[in-house]
């Protein structure tokens, strides 16, 4: 099966720009996570979709970020404007609601802010 | 609140070196604990995982025991290669809640020849 996909692989933007990401996850999986590791520090939760709901928000740094998951699907995480500190590795996460504990994730998505 | 502190690095090794990376958690209840691996322009991939006191995970020649007496899951190699080089992170999940990870800072391996 396809694992989780991120688009793009590399983005680079100026400050105040916006840019949005994108997550498709495992076919099925109900559950979308999204992370960030910023400056090769640890990767910190953001948040959270049960379908298209968010189940757990409390990661997410601003309201700069929005984070959305139409029909339960795919996810996008826009960021409106970028802010230098913006810039780091943004990854995704898929489970099913049967294996909860090992998530499955995407290569990631490097955001740089200039 | 939860947290898991694993060592710094870069570590560089020789090939068929032993490796040891150490990583210690704090947590309400009983977490289960996961080793991620990272390759050059990769995404995370699951290495092991320990759902339970003295459990041991092991995969491609990796072992790491669920000590909870130490709150620790330190992860060894007996000889490593150097397609071993990548980063490594050490990630507690809770049993409760949005099953959200909460993971350390990564550990950098490079393994020469």
């Amino acid at each position: 099966e396809a694992g989780v996909t991120q688009f793009p692989s590399h983005s680079v933007i100026e400050k105040g720009q916006t840019v949005t990401l994108r997550c498709d996850p495992i076919s099925g999986h109900d559950n979308l996570y999204w992370y960030r590791r910023v400056m090769g520090k640890e990767i910190k939760f953001l948040l959270h979709f049960v379908k298209e709901s968010k189940q757990d928000e409390s990661g997410m740094p601003n309201n700069r970020f929005l984070a959305e998951r139409t029909g339960g699907t795919y996810s996008t995480l826009k960021v409106q404007p970028a802010e230098l500190e913006d810039s780091g590795v943004y990854f995704c996460a898929s489970t099913s609601q049967g294996r909860r504990g090992e998530q499955y994730f995407g290569p990631g998505t490097r955001l740089t802010v200039t | 609140g939860d947290s898991v502190t694993q060592m710094e690095g870069p570590v560089t090794l020789s090939e068929e070196a032993f490796l040891t990376i150490n990583c210690t958690y704090t947590a309400t209840g009983y977490p289960s604990l996961f080793w991620y691996v990272q390759y050059p322009g990769e995404g995370l991939q699951l290495l092991l995982k320990a759902t339970k006191a003295d459990d041991k995970g092991s995969n491609k020649g990796f072992e790491a025991t669920y000590r909870k007496e130490t709150t620790s899951f330190h992860l060894e190699k007996g000889s490593v290669q150097v397609s071993d080089s990548a980063v490594y992170f050490c990630a507690l999940i809770s049993t409760s809640g949005t099953y959200k990870y909460i993971f350390g800072t990564g550990t950098r391996l490079k393994v020469l020849a």
